[in-house]
């Protein structure tokens, strides 16, 4: 166990429809990172947050956003949903400097 | 342009034989490396990083990667591979100027009895 949760485990949506997944990071790390991970596009990191502000931003669609709240939670939302998007979303922690990360178990997102 | 290349998607070695799993990179500003491993249905999980110093850096589970500036590669060793560890390797590096993470395709480890 990673001590970084996420809910929902799973999520079916249609395609156009809004959804939030969201991320507990571990205990103490100040940085929050989502990724996609789909079959053709392996790991792709999309955005991190540090102690609230937006610190880096990879390939992220401007349908989906991000936001870390003073709790340190992090919430991803994806709008319009389209076929493409069905992947696992992982959230991940750190506290710099080290900057390893602690992934969590991810949310399998199908949109039919 | 930032770029994490892993060039074998598999790799497989018999049980108690020595193992390899390369990834080469290109970045700016000084990298952050890091070879992160995943079982299936799981989360990636970290193995080991370089930030500086030492070039051989050694990790969880027996693991040790090399750092070699001069052909920027970053390649995953283990001395004698366990069937245990057959999973999906990941190396990842942090571009030093913009802090951006970028992943390696991932290469399949599979480790035969």
């Amino acid at each position: 166990d990673s001590g970084v949760t996420q809910t929902p485990k799973h999520l079916i949506t249609a395609t156009g429809q809004r959804v939030t997944l969201r991320c507990s990071p571990r205990s103490g790390d100040l940085s929050v990172y989502w990724y996609q991970q789909s079959l053709d596009q392996g790991l792709q990191f999309l955005i991190q947050y540090y102690n609230g502000e937006e610190r880096a931003k990879g390939n992220i669609l401007e349908r989906f956003s991000a936001q870390q709240f003073p709790d340190l939670h992090s919430e991803l939302n994806l709008s319009s949903l389209e076929l493409g998007d069905s992947a696992l979303y992982f959230c991940a922690s750190s506290e710099p400097p080290a900057d390893e990360q602690f992934f969590g178990p991810g949310t399998r997102l199908t949109v039919l | 342009a930032q770029s994490v290349a892993q060039p074998e998607d598999q790799v497989n070695v018999a049980e108690g034989n020595p193992l390899t799993v390369k990834c080469t990179y290109s970045v700016s500003g000084n990298p952050y490396l890091f070879w992160y491993v995943q079982y299936p249905n799981r989360g990636l999980q970290f193995l080991l990083k370089y930030i500086t110093g030492d070039n051989l850096v050694k990790g969880s589970y027996g693991f040790e990667a090399e750092f070699n500036k001069s052909q920027t590669s970053f390649h995953l060793k283990k001395p004698s591979a366990l069937v245990s560890d057959s999973a999906l390797y990941f190396c990842a590096v942090r571009d030093g100027r913009t802090y951006k993470y970028i992943f390696g395709t991932g290469t399949r480890l599979k480790v035969l009895a």
